[in-house]
């Protein structure tokens, strides 16, 4: 099974803030990737897929790309809204696999 | 309005069984791909199964194959999904997911609001 790893497990920054969210899978996937954002006590909710097509009504400051094994995830300007755990999924033939997480917070 | 209402939940020993349901409203049901995604407490997001759009496919995690079983009522616009032989590590908030493709497990643009499944003795 293709397994999804991604980095940091953790940061914090400012408002304002450019922040980077990777997400490496162990074999090549294309572009079937997506993210997703829980912020906390809430249900996931898609932000990207296709590796960097946003998902409708989600703000233009996420923005993701990639293909094959390594893909991100950027917001260009962190706000006190997206404090939330961010995750990247693969899709398409096989086992459904999510990354293990990134639990993004306002220093 | 899209809205996906799971139920079924609740504590149950290990090596027993419940069954979850999640009713679906305000999408064409049957046209559609559903999953279950899992989250044990303060864990990740966890693939557990889907089922394409008119049941004829199935598609399990392997660390559910055999003991698991989705299944679909396209007539009451309800998935299910069985659970046996449970064990401790299957404690979990599971969600229910509407993917975005017919026939087999893709993205998901809709969830549930979750259903706790706590196994223990």
């Amino acid at each position: 099974d293709i397994q999804m790893t991604q980095s940091p497990s953790s940061l914090s920054a400012s408002v304002g803030d450019r922040v980077t969210i990777t997400c490496r899978a162990s074999q090549g996937i294309t572009n079937y990737l997506a993210w997703y954002q829980q912020k906390p006590g809430k249900v996931p909710k898609l932000l990207i897929y296709g590796a960097s097509t946003l998902q409708s009504g989600v703000p233009s400051r996420f923005s993701g790309s990639g293909s094959g094994t390594d893909f991100t995830l950027t917001i260009s300007s962190l706000q006190p809204e997206d404090v939330a755990t961010y995750y990247c999924q693969k899709y398409g033939s096989g086992p459904q696999t999510f990354g293990q997480g990134t639990k993004v917070e306002i220093k | 309005e899209v809205q996906l209402l799971e139920s079924g939940g609740g504590l149950v020993q290990p090596g027993g069984s419940l069954r979850l349901s999640c009713a679906a409203s305000g999408f064409t049901f049957s046209r559609f791909a559903m999953s279950w995604v899992r989250q044990a407490p303060g864990k990740g997001l966890e693939w557990v199964s889907a089922i394409g759009y008119n049941g004829g496919s199935t598609y399990y995690a392997n660390f559910v194959k055999g003991r698991f079983t989705i299944s679909r009522d396209n007539s009451k616009n309800t998935v299910y999904l069985q659970m046996n032989s449970l064990r401790a590590g299957d404690t979990a908030v599971y969600y229910c997911a509407k993917d975005t493709y017919s026939s087999s497990p893709f993205y998901f643009d809709y969830w549930g609001q979750g259903t706790l499944v706590t196994v223990s003795s």
